[in-house]
C-alpha cells in the first residue's frame, strides 16, 4: 500500500485566525492530491483537486481565497483556512493520487473546531 | 449530474451476510469503489470494480455490477462486530480527472 498522513489530526483555534493542514505521500510522490470535507454523518465532499506546481482546481461553491491551497512539491499539499469561523468547522480528508496504481490514498483527517 | 445514493443504515447479527447497496448516475463512470472509514479515521479502499465488469470476489467480499441499472452492491459475508463501519460507496468519472464522487455512506452495525 502507500501512507499519506495529516499534520495536525485535530486542531481548535478562535475565530478569525488561520489554520494550516499538511497532507504528505511518505512513500510514493503525488502530483495530484485532493482535498475533502466531512460534515457529521455525511459524506465526503470534494473541495479540491491540488496540482504539483501549478494553481489548485475548486469545485463549484467552494471559495479559493478561503480555503488557500498549496502544492508545492511531490509529497506535501496545504490547505489553509483563512480568517476561520465556527461553520468552518469540521472533518477534512486529503487523499493523494498514485498514478502507477491509479489509486487515490487517503489521509487519516484533520477535525477542525473553531471556537 | 452526478449524484451517487445508498441507505444511512444497516444491522445484521454476527455471522451472517452484510448487503450494501448503492445507485448511482453517471453512465460514463470507469471505475466504482467501496471505501471504509472507521470513526474518526480516514477512508480505507476496500475492494473497486472496473465499469466493464458485473462482479469480482475478494475474500468475504463481493462486489456485483448492473451496469444497466447503475447499482453497485457490496456483500460482506461472515460480518464480524470488527466490520462495524461507515461504507461508502463512490464513482470516478471520466474526463473528470479523478474526481470521485461519494455516497452518503451507510453505517453497518454488528450485533454480537
Amino acid at each position: 500500500g502507500a501512507v499519506v498522513s495529516q499534520h495536525p489530526s485535530r486542531v481548535i483555534c478562535k475565530s478569525g485566525t488561520s489554520v494550516k493542514i499538511e497532507c504528505r505521500s511518505l512513500d510514493f510522490q503525488a502530483t495530484t492530491m485532493f482535498w475533502y470535507r466531512q460534515f457529521p454523518k455525511q459524506s465526503l465532499m470534494l473541495m479540491a483537486t491540488s496540482n504539483e506546481g501549478s494553481k489548485a482546481t475548486y469545485e463549484q461553491g467552494v471559495e479559493k481565497d478561503k480555503f488557500l491551497i498549496n502544492h508545492a512539491s511531490l509529497t506535501l499539499s496545504t490547505l489553509t483556512v483563512t480568517s476561520a469561523h465556527p461553520e468552518d468547522s469540521s472533518f477534512y480528508i486529503c487523499s493523494a493520487l498514485r498514478r502507477d496504481v491509479n489509486e487515490q490514498f487517503f489521509g487519516p483527517g484533520t477535525r477542525l473546531t473553531v471556537l | 449530474g452526478e449524484d451517487v445514493e445508498q441507505s444511512l443504515f444497516l444491522s445484521v447479527r454476527e455471522g451472517d451476510s452484510s448487503v450494501i447497496n448503492c445507485t448511482y448516475t453517471d453512465s460514463s463512470s470507469t471505475y466504482l469503489y467501496w471505501y471504509k472509514q472507521e470513526p474518526g479515521a480516514g477512508l480505507q479502499l476496500l475492494t473497486y470494480i472496473f465499469s466493464n465488469m458485473d462482479m469480482k470476489q475478494d475474500q468475504r467480499l463481493t462486489v456485483l455490477l448492473n451496469k444497466k441499472d447503475k447499482h453497485l452492491s457490496l456483500r460482506i459475508a461472515d460480518t464480524q462486530t470488527g466490520d462495524s463501519a461507515i461504507y461508502f460507496c463512490a464513482e470516478s468519472i471520466r474526463g473528470g480527472g479523478f474526481k470521485t464522487i461519494f455516497g452518503a455512506g451507510t453505517r453497518l452495525f454488528v450485533k454480537a
